[in-house]
């Protein structure tokens, strides 16, 4: 069946270290993205990518890099520069950016200790 | 209007009523408007896509207008089922990138049985 996943559901991290988020899609999507979700807030974007090879940072990029050196594949690393880290987060991907519906992932719900 | 928005911010309202809630998007610039459901524990699912001032569209008892020159649109739920309880969240482009997706808060609707 064709989706995005997401791996893991649930991480905890402990204060300082680096983590990486997974997220792939098998539905030849072109645009993909990573939002961030807080308690009682909606989702936030942190990066996206329109193609292989480039990405643009969204609103809350600090202390969060991303590659996508295929089309599958969009991991976002968590690093220890990122003031506050526990959340949810959100993979997304789009035929052709955004006049298209996006899917999503089931999301990655990362704690800090 | 600079952000996505949606009023109210939740809702609860009792089985076999009718609803709706609202988004508000920049007028300038837009692209596309979009709806999403989400249930607790899954994924945000695409209720629709929507380009055209005026456009309507319509899935089962769900429906959604769209206003792009004075920058709104109407979700409609004709009598609610319990089913029907979720987080409803708009999204549109930015008016500076075409292919970043800005989300509102969201709608949290409940429907009681």
């Amino acid at each position: 069946d064709g989706g995005i996943t997401q791996s893991p559901k649930y991480l905890f991290r402990k204060e300082g270290q680096n983590v990486t988020l997974s997220c792939e899609q098998n539905l030849n999507h072109d645009a993909m993205y990573w939002y961030r979700q807080d308690p009682g807030q909606g989702l936030r974007l942190i990066y996206y990518s329109q193609i292989v090879n480039d990405f643009q940072k969204g609103d809350i990029a600090e202390g969060y890099s991303v590659s996508r050196e295929k089309k599958e594949s969009f991991p976002l690393t968590v690093t220890s520069a990122q003031k506050n880290p526990t959340a949810f987060y959100l993979c997304a991907s789009s035929p052709a950016g955004a006049n298209t519906e996006a899917f999503f992932g089931q999301g990655t719900r990362l704690t800090v200790v | 209007i600079l952000n996505v928005e949606q009023s109210p911010q939740s809702l609860h309202v009792q089985e076999g009523d009718s609803t709706n809630f609202t988004c508000s998007f920049p007028s300038s610039n837009f692209y596309a408007l979009h709806w999403y459901r989400w249930e607790t524990a899954k994924s945000p699912e695409a209720l629709f896509v929507m380009t055209l001032n005026g456009d309507e569209k319509k899935k089962g008892r769900i429906s959604a207008t769209l206003n792009t020159k004075e920058g709104y649109s109407y979700l409609y739920i004709k009598g609610s089922q319990p089913e029907d309880s979720a987080t409803y969240l708009c999204a549109s482009p930015a008016r500076t990138s075409y292919d970043k997706v800005i989300f509102g808060p969201g709608t949290s609707l409940s429907v009681i049985p």
